[in-house]
């Protein structure tokens, strides 16, 4: 199982963002999955989970209403759509697989958020 | 949100030596309890859930115990691989999987 993110970058407060995690190596359809991120020399954060059909979605409440997570199952694909981003967004995103207990995970892409 | 709260911050253990990391909840959340190890510059790995499960491919000096609000993580004769950053995280009461603030295991 692969999970490998993509999109971050260095971005202004206020501005926007689209993390991908192309997946492989599992039968993506069949698996919740989440975002989980982590500041720099700081912990773990759960920020945003979707269940396998895309059909339900859930957000930790610093970022609801500013992300939006979704999932493409055609091209084994989870998105997360970051606005209004904030200096306290700046993280390390890992793409996980499932909704609670977070098996494998993917490498990480780098979000700062800084003028 | 159940707030989890790890002790040590950070503890100092000899290689060979058991380490015992500990975990609080703020609030019961069963056995609904894993622990992740996370080493410099690489994403965290699971190592127990359900309090007490091992992950696959765990060595079996990895053990987890406790449940409602206190957890333990034990690892039994610490291997120069073991020193790393550890986090609970309890996922009863989800959204949100609330994950403890880590404790750093290092060599004394």
């Amino acid at each position: 199982v692969q999970l490998l993110e993509s999109g971050g970058g260095l971005v202004q407060p206020g501005g926007s963002l689209r993390l991908s995690c192309a997946a492989s190596g599992l039968t993506f359809r069949s698996y919740a999955m989440s975002w989980v991120r982590q500041a720099p020399g700081k912990g773990l954060e759960w920020v945003s989970g979707i269940s396998d059909s895309g059909g339900t979605t859930y957000y930790a409440d610093s970022v609801r209403g500013r992300f939006t997570i979704s999932r493409d199952n055609s091209k084994n694909t989870l998105y997360l759509q970051m606005n209004s981003l904030r200096a306290e967004d700046t993280a390390l995103y890992y793409c996980v697989k499932d909704r609670k207990v977070y098996q494998t995970w993917g490498q990480g892409t780098l979000v700062t958020v800084s003028s | 949100e159940i707030v989890m709260t790890q002790s040590p911050a950070t503890l100092s253990v000899s290689p060979g030596e058991r380490a015992t990391l500990s975990c609080r909840a703020s609030q019961s959340v069963g056995s609904n309890l894993a622990w992740y190890q996370q080493k410099p510059g690489q994403a965290p790995r699971l190592l127990i859930y359900g309090a007490s499960t091992r992950a696959t491919g765990l060595p079996a000096r990895f053990s987890g115990s406790g449940s409602g609000t206190d957890f333990i993580l034990t690892i039994s004769s610490l291997q120069s691989e073991d020193f790393a950053v550890y986090y609970c995280q309890q996922y009863d009461n989800w959204p949100p999987g609330t994950f403890g603030q880590g404790t750093k295991l290092e060599i004394k």
